[in-house]
């Protein structure tokens, strides 16, 4: 079974602090994804990375960076964690671009008090 | 870039057929289009894909026009447990890799 598994299902940071989450794919996939989901506004794309070491800007990428030293993990880090990076993040997958599915991972819940 | 426009809600009744259309006009030749399922405090998961006529699995039907500028998920005989947020996404090969979803359809399926 193909599995995206994202570290942490819920964190809760302070204004501030450097936050780190991962994300870890098992299916060999080339591509790799960041989205932030908000109530009403849909899924938004954060970053994306097409190979190891590569990374290209979503739609909304002020305050993130990302990092993928290894074609399996693709982490995002928001170097200033701010009240407005609250939401949920979700991590997904797949083979290189074409016709293949993306596999999303459960999700993370950021709260930034 | 193709962009995609979906209702953004739709309320129907279990047993009935649920039909969500996504407009994608700038959709280019060799583009797909695929549909996501998301229930909530999930991530979206896949439930079709097409190119082009339309194409049937087990659990929903895609229809897609000859102008490929529209494509319409067909839902059979709904359940409750359809309740969830149908996303259409178009895969758009100019842009790369970025896949940029819409807002997508939340669809309550009534008792």
């Amino acid at each position: 079974d193909v599995k995206v598994t994202q570290s942490s299902r819920y964190l809760v940071k302070r204004t501030g602090e450097k936050v780190f989450l991962e994300c870890v794919q098992d299916m060999d996939h080339e591509n790799m994804f960041w989205y932030r989901q908000d109530p009403g506004l849909g899924l938004r794309l954060i970053y994306f990375s097409y190979d190891v070491k590569m990374k290209e800007k979503g739609d909304i990428p002020e305050g993130y960076s990302v990092s993928r030293e290894k074609k399996e993990r693709f982490s995002l880090i928001l170097e200033s964690a701010s009240t407005n990076q609250t939401s949920m993040y979700l991590c997904a997958s797949r083979v290189t671009s074409g016709t293949g599915e993306l596999f999303f991972g459960e999700g993370s819940r950021l709260t930034v008090l | 870039l193709a962009k995609t426009t979906q209702p953004i809600s739709m309320d129907s009744y279990e047993g009935q057929e649920v039909n969500i259309t996504c407009s994608h006009n700038n959709i280019a030749t060799n583009d797909y289009i695929t549909w996501y399922q998301q229930f909530p405090s999930q991530g979206p998961r896949f439930i079709i894909q097409g190119y082009k006529t339309k194409v049937t699995n087990e659990v929903a039907s895609l229809f897609i026009p000859a102008d490929r500028k529209s494509s319409t998920l067909s839902l059979p005989r709904v359940s409750l447990s359809d309740t969830a947020v149908y996303y259409c996404l178009v895969d758009d090969k100019a842009a790369g890799n970025k896949l940029t979803f819409g807002g997508g359809t939340r669809v309550l399926v009534k008792p």
